[in-house]
């Protein structure tokens, strides 16, 4: 089964930081793109970065420039994404989302991040 | 930072057809580039529901079909069940510097 897991997520003080984690399985993770996509409560989805089969290319949205690190290890099938300087409009659901030709074909559950004191 | 228009809102009775526009910009549905669309349950992960414009993934019943014209998209639903009362997202690529993929407003699909 195609399936893509995060783990990271939690409460963590503005100025923090935090780790998140996406384990994918059921495909050859090295082959595809992937992103993370966040959704802060009750409001729409919001792309937020872009890393390639080799992690090469890397994109960001404004919003996280300079402050968040998309990453991978192909070798473990895994993505992350390291959020420093967290703010409280950082609060969201973080879902890792396969890339199928510049669409998200496979999402994982999602992982929540609190940013609060 | 949403860059694609949908109406907050649609609703309608079961068995009735709905639509659902997206609208966009010369950097992004208007450039040519393909819209997407995604299904999102209560509380649950979005499901992707139409690529390509208009292609539905194996499973997707074909109630569901999307149409793309000029700098706007739409997402019908025809024959409305009960099941389909979820938030529904457009999705494009964007060209300008401000991001790569950016999502519409998101609408949410009641039945009545």
């Amino acid at each position: 089964e195609v399936q893509l897991v995060e783990s990271g997520g939690g409460l963590v003080q503005p100025g923090g930081s935090l780790r998140l984690s996406c384990a994918a399985s059921g495909f050859t993770f090295s082959s595809y793109e992937m992103n993370w996509v966040r959704q802060a409560p009750g409001k729409g989805l919001e792309w937020v970065s872009y890393i390639s089969s080799s992690g090469s290319t890397i994109y960001y949205a404004d919003s996280v420039k300079g402050r968040f690190t998309i990453s991978r290890d192909n070798a473990k099938n895994s993505l992350y994404l390291q959020m420093n300087s967290l703010r409280a409009e950082d609060t969201a659901v973080y879902y890792c989302a396969r890339d199928m030709i510049r669409y998200f074909d496979i999402w994982g559950q999602g992982t929540m991040v609190t940013v609060s004191s | 930072q949403s860059v694609l228009t949908q109406p907050p809102s649609v609703s309608g009775a079961p068995g009735q057809r709905v639509t659902i526009s997206c609208t966009g910009s010369s950097s992004n549905i208007g450039a040519g580039y393909d819209v997407h669309w995604y299904q999102q349950l209560p509380g649950t992960a979005p499901k992707l529901l139409i690529y390509g414009n208009s292609n539905r993934p194996s499973g997707v019943p074909d109630r569901f079909s999307g149409s793309k014209s000029g700098t706007s998209a739409s997402l019908a639903i025809t024959g409305l069940q009960a099941e389909d009362e979820a938030d529904y997202y457009c999705q494009s690529y964007d060209s300008s510097l401000s991001g790569l993929y950016v999502f519409g407003t998101g609408t949410k699909v009641t039945v009545l």
